[in-house]
């Protein structure tokens, strides 16, 4: 039969407002954290990245934030603009996982004029 | 910034054959993976490209199925064997120790079985 993929969250957001990205992780060993933006067809493209040492980062309008407390991720994207829409994956590293990265599910942004 | 070529970009392929797919890279790179991407759903690895050794394959991921080449510091090879439809996915290729050095990703290899 017809297999049917997961439903991604979605955010929708107007253009020019700020967007927030949020992400749980669940292994208090990771120490490396890295949003992706991925467009329709392509690959994950890298946005910023940030180490457990730090808990905020800031790059070309967007920021990483870091609670690790309650093991959460969150990603700033200021002004959005409709090139910012796409889906958005955080991905962990952790020591005992040597260098692959674990994905979360993913979120899909939506930017609308 | 690694450049990262796949090959093929695309393909529909016949149920029980196989497909191998091409990573190059334009620089020496100590770490390759293979990622899968179910439709509408995230990355998960499946296996470590090691140059001059057999890859390492995650929880759920078998040699059999899934054969991996590494001849050099610069170019994989993933093969998907014996395709049935649920292996209808984007194969994604990525280079970087995540951790070490940013982890890049190539255009994936969007493959379907019919």
């Amino acid at each position: 039969g017809e297999s049917v993929g997961l439903h991604l969250p979605t955010l929708s957001v107007q253009e020019g407002d700020n967007s927030i990205i949020n992400c749980a992780y669940s292994n208090s060993a990771s120490d490396y954290f890295i949003w992706y933006k991925q467009e329709s067809g392509k690959g994950p493209q890298f946005i910023i990245d940030i180490r457990s040492n730090m808990d905020k980062r800031q790059g070309q309008r967007v920021t990483v934030l870091l609670n690790k407390t309650v093991k959460h991720l969150s990603l700033q994207i200021a002004a959005t603009q409709p090139g910012d829409s796409a889906v958005y994956f955080c991905a962990e590293n952790s020591p005992n996982s040597g260098y692959a990265l674990n994905f979360g599910k993913g979120t899909s942004l939506l930017v609308t004029p | 910034s690694a450049v990262i070529s796949q090959k093929p970009s695309r393909d529909i392929c016949q149920r029980g054959t196989s497909l191998t797919i091409q990573c190059q890279v334009d620089s020496q790179v100590t770490m390759m993976f293979w990622y899968r991407q179910q439709p509408g759903q995230s990355l998960t690895l499946i296996a470590t490209a090691n140059q001059g050794s057999e890859a390492t394959y995650e929880s759920g991921f078998v040699i059999d199925k899934f054969p991996i080449s590494r001849p050099n510091l610069t170019f994989s090879t993933l093969t998907v064997s014996n395709m049935s439809p649920e292996d209808s996915s984007i194969y994604l290729c990525s280079v970087g120790a995540a951790g070490d050095t940013e982890a890049f990703f190539g255009q994936g290899t969007r493959l379907t079985v019919v």
